[in-house]
Order: structure tokens, then sequence, then C-alpha cells
């Protein structure tokens, strides 16, 4: 159980272009989600927490007009990167909890995003 | 160990052998500490965690240790495997149940 999928598992786009990556719990109810960002050889940064049917909340540093998250059910959350750039370049990884544990974060198994 | 630019420390390790992976947490009010195993390419794995009202748990092959006083965690693996080869997290979750990620550490074992 317990299982968060994300699509697509690697994304190469033009500098410019906008991408939008799923993140789905596929056996349980995800009231929170969260989208990290990890670079190379780095750590795992979170970039904003949403709950289902709000607003996402961000990550200071964050811009909000440029990662878009939607979270319009308890099975899914989109990440939008708009206009994305070079340094948008990253491994994108989602987690989601469940209301019965706020303390679980089940995590998917990543986006690989290259903008050229 | 701290990340210093791009550069992962590194712990190697003959296979078999036991591996301790050390970890400093910032927030001295966190209450629930977490370690996670990254492969290249994958997201973060769970291993074990442990509550602020414990100093030790205990797992399969692994070991998790947290000294409160000096804000520290440790992970213990006994008999290190080719498989145990990635990199290791400590993790601490605040009090809105977000984590915080440590800057983690590459574990190496040697055959």
């Amino acid at each position: 159980g317990a299982v968060v999928s994300q699509h697509p598992s690697w994304v190469i786009c033009k500098s410019g272009t906008s991408v939008k990556i799923e993140c789905r719990s596929l056996d349980f109810q995800a009231t929170t989600m969260f989208w990290y960002r990890q670079f190379p050889k780095q750590s795992l940064m979170l970039m904003a927490t949403s709950n289902e049917g709000s607003k996402a909340t961000y990550e200071q540093g964050v811009e909000k007009d440029k990662f878009l998250i939607n979270h319009a059910s308890l099975t899914l959350s989109t990440l939008t990167v708009t206009s994305a750039h070079p340094e948008d370049s990253s491994f994108y990884i989602c987690s989601a909890s469940s209301e019965d544990s706020y303390n679980e974060q089940f995590f998917g198994p990543g986006t690989r995003l290259t903008v050229l | 160990g701290e990340s210093v630019g791009l550069h992962l420390p590194t712990l190697s390790v003959q296979e078999g052998d036991n591996s301790i992976i050390n970890c400093a947490y910032s927030n001295s009010a966190s209450d629930y500490f977490i370690w996670y195993k990254q492969e290249s390419g994958k997201g973060p794995q769970f291993i074990i965690d442990i509550r602020s009202n414990m100093d030790k748990r205990q797992g399969q092959r692994v070991t998790v240790l947290l000294n409160k006083t000096v804000k520290h965690l440790s992970l213990q693996i006994a008999a290190t495997q080719p498989g145990d080869s990635a990199v290791y997290f400590c993790a601490e979750m605040d009090s809105s149940y977000k984590l915080i990620f440590g800057s983690g550490t590459r574990l190496l074992v040697r055959p």
C-alpha cells in the first residue's frame, strides 16, 4: 500500500515552454501533497505544500507564478513549470500524506526535467 | 557531515562491515526524525524513524540513535551489503508536518 506515482518520469523541453508533472496517490487519499526539488548531488528542498481543494503554500524564494500547483482531487496534484529555463532543470519529487497519518510522507519516484 | 558545494560526503565501507552515518539537525523543537535512502534517479525510500521521546530504535539491520542534547542523529547499518550503496538523508519534521532534509551522505560498499 501507500504507493505514489509520478508522470512523466523524465521530460526534455525547450526553453520558454511549460511542463506539467503529475503526482498520484494510487491506493490512498492524499489530503496533503508536497513538492520538492533536488539539484544534482544536493538535498531535497521543499517547494510547496498543497492541501486538496486549497491553494498551495509556497516556501520562501519559490515563485508561485512560475511553479503552478493544483491539488484538485484527493489522488492527484500537478506541478506546472511555466516558461521553463535551463536553470529549472532539476529532479522534481512529490510526496503525499493522508488524513490518518500526517507524519508519514510517501514519496513518488521523481521526474527529471531537462530544459534546453 | 556537512555538504560542501556540490560534493556529498562519502562513506566507503567493506561489504560485511557495519556502517555509521551521522547527521546534525537544526531545530531543537523537532520531535520526529526519519532516515531515507535514495538510489540514483529514484525518490527517497523510508528506512526508519524515531520520536524525540526515544534515544534508540532498531529495525532490520538498521538502528537509529538520537542525541537531543547535541541535536545529532546516527544511522547504523549492520553487515553492510552492496545493495545498501545509495545516498542517505536524515530529515526532521517541523510543527507543520513539513520535512527538512539534511545534506546527505553517500554510502559506497566495496565488494
